[in-house]
C-alpha cells in the first residue's frame, strides 16, 4: 500500500536533547512538509521540501532542522533551541507543488519532560 | 502566517441537520482545499476546488468558492455521528506550499 509513515507515534524528550521525528513516504511525490498543531489550534508549517536536496523555512522554523538526502524521507530535528517543543507534529507530501493534494501521516506527539 | 480563516470555531449540531462551515483567505489562490482531521489523526483530503469552479459536490459534501470575497463553503447534508472531526480549509497560492486555517471542529451529537 502506498502512503506515508510517521514514527515514532508518541515521542519523549528531556529538557535540552535534540530528538528527530522521522517521515517516510512510498508515493513517488516530489514534495513533503512538516507542520506543528497545538491543541484546539490549526496547523503551522515549519520546513518544506519540493525536491531532493533542497528545503525551505516555513513560518516557525527556528528549534528545527530538516533533512532532504532522500526523496523518499523529510526527517525532523527538533532542537534544544525550540524553547516549547510539546505539540502535534505532521508530515505531508504532495505529487508536485503545493496546489495538489496533500497526504498526511497519522502524527508524532512529542512531549518534553 | 495562516491564509484561510474558518468561522465558526466550532459546530455542535444533531444528527441528519445540516452542517455548514466557512472559509476566508486574503490572497489570490490557484485552487482551495477542504480536509478533516479526526482527534489525535493525521488529516484526510475531501474535496479540491479550482479557482475557476464555482461549486462542486462530492457524495454528501458540497464547496462553493467565490473568489471576488475570498471566501468559501463547506456544506455536509444529512449529517452523521461519524462526521464529527475537525475540518479545516487550506489555500495553494504561487507561494506553491498549502496554507492552513484554524479549523471548525464539528460536533455530531446523536
Amino acid at each position: 500500500d502506498g502512503g506515508i509513515t510517521q514514527s515514532p507515534k508518541y515521542l519523549f524528550r528531556k529538557e535540552g536533547q535534540n530528538v528527530t521525528l522521522s517521515c517516510e513516504q512510498n508515493l513517488n511525490h516530489d514534495a513533503m512538509y512538516w507542520y506543528r498543531q497545538d491543541p484546539g489550534q490549526g496547523l503551522r508549517l515549519i520546513y518544506y521540501s519540493q525536491i531532493v536536496n533542497d528545503f525551505q523555512k516555513g513560518d516557525i522554523a527556528e528549534g528545527y532542522s530538516v533533512s532532504r538526502e532522500k526523496k523518499e524521507s523529510f526527517p525532523l530535528t527538533v532542537t534544544s533551541a525550540q524553547k516549547n517543543p510539546t505539540a502535534f507534529y505532521l508530515c505531508a507530501s504532495t505529487k508536485g507543488q503545493g496546489n495538489t493534494e496533500a497526504f498526511f501521516g497519522q502524527g508524532t506527539r512529542l512531549t518534553v519532560v | 502566517s495562516q491564509q484561510g480563516e474558518e468561522d465558526p470555531q466550532a459546530l455542535s449540531i444533531q444528527e441528519g441537520e445540516n452542517a455548514t462551515m466557512n472559509c476566508s483567505y486574503k490572497t489570490s489562490i490557484n485552487n482551495l482545499q477542504w480536509y478533516r482531521q479526526n482527534s489525535g489523526r493525521g488529516l484526510v483530503h475531501l474535496i479540491l476546488i479550482r479557482s475557476n469552479e464555482r461549486e462542486k459536490h462530492s457524495g454528501r459534501l458540497r464547496v462553493t468558492l467565490d473568489t471576488s470575497k475570498k471566501s468559501s463553503s463547506l456544506l455536509i447534508t444529512a449529517s452523521r455521528a461519524a462526521d464529527t472531526a475537525s475540518y479545516f480549509c487550506a489555500t495553494a497560492s504561487g507561494a506553491q506550499k498549502l496554507v492552513f486555517g484554524q479549523g471548525t471542529r464539528l460536533t455530531i451529537n446523536p
